[in-house]
């Protein structure tokens, strides 16, 4: 079935460090990509996402590509704030299954 | 605009006790779905609805039923909660098959 793996974590850089989350899936067709942010206490929301191959998603200074030869999601930021501290999940969709979550990846960002 | 909402935020049940979670939606989504998230386990689908009226099950239903009986509704029942069943659980519903998940902010339940 399909399948979402991510880096583990957890992440712990400093304010204004670069940030990359790891995102690899294995899909039958062609998914939709999503990465998904949940903040302390708090449901997830929607961070960004890409329907289609080389599709790039933004948001909040957040980017990832949809890139289909290394079936990958990467999550990135050029500097990250400590509001950024987070659980981020990468997930997939594929028709009308139901998305598929990777486990998340907790980052902390200290000043 | 209050989205996916969910109730209660927090319970406490003894091993056996029953109880249901209700989750509700004023965005006329047609999908519905619970979740439950564990450490390390990320989150987990349970049960999941198309449409009133129906329901299916997901990765992990077992000790859980659910009825969709309101478009709006979505409910959660524990018939003889266990240990095992200690979680987070969240609602999430979304308009179609390409649109993202809105999600409730989540029930902590505790079975002791």
């Amino acid at each position: 079935g399909d399948s979402v793996t991510q880096m583990e974590g957890p992440v712990t850089l400093s304010e204004e460090a670069c940030l990359t989350i790891n995102c690899t899936y294995t899909a039958t067709g062609y998914p939709s990509l999503f990465w998904y942010v949940q903040y302390p206490g708090e449901g997830l929301q929607l961070l960004l996402k890409a329907t289609k191959a080389d599709d790039k998603g933004s948001n909040k200074g957040f980017e990832a590509t949809y890139r289909k030869e290394t079936t990958s999601f990467h999550l990135e930021k050029g500097s990250v704030q400590v509001s950024d501290s987070a659980v981020y999940f990468c997930a997939l969709i594929t028709g009308n299954t139901p998305l598929v979550f990777g486990k998340g990846t907790r980052l902390s960002v200290i000043a | 605009n209050a989205g996916v909402t969910q109730t209660p935020k927090f319970r406490v049940l003894k091993t056996g006790q029953s109880m249901t979670l209700l989750c509700a939606q004023d965005m006329n989504h047609e999908y519905m779905y619970w979740y439950r998230q564990d450490p390390g386990m990320g989150l987990r689908l349970i049960h999941y609805s198309v449409g009133e009226g129906t329901t299916a099950k997901g990765e992990v239903p077992d000790g859980y039923n659910v009825s969709r009986l309101k478009k709006q509704n979505f409910l959660l029942g524990l018939e003889s909660a266990a240990p095992s069943q200690t979680s987070v659980y969240f609602c999430a519903s979304r308009s179609d098959s390409n649109s993202p998940l809105h999600f409730g902010n989540g029930t902590r339940l505790t079975v002791t």
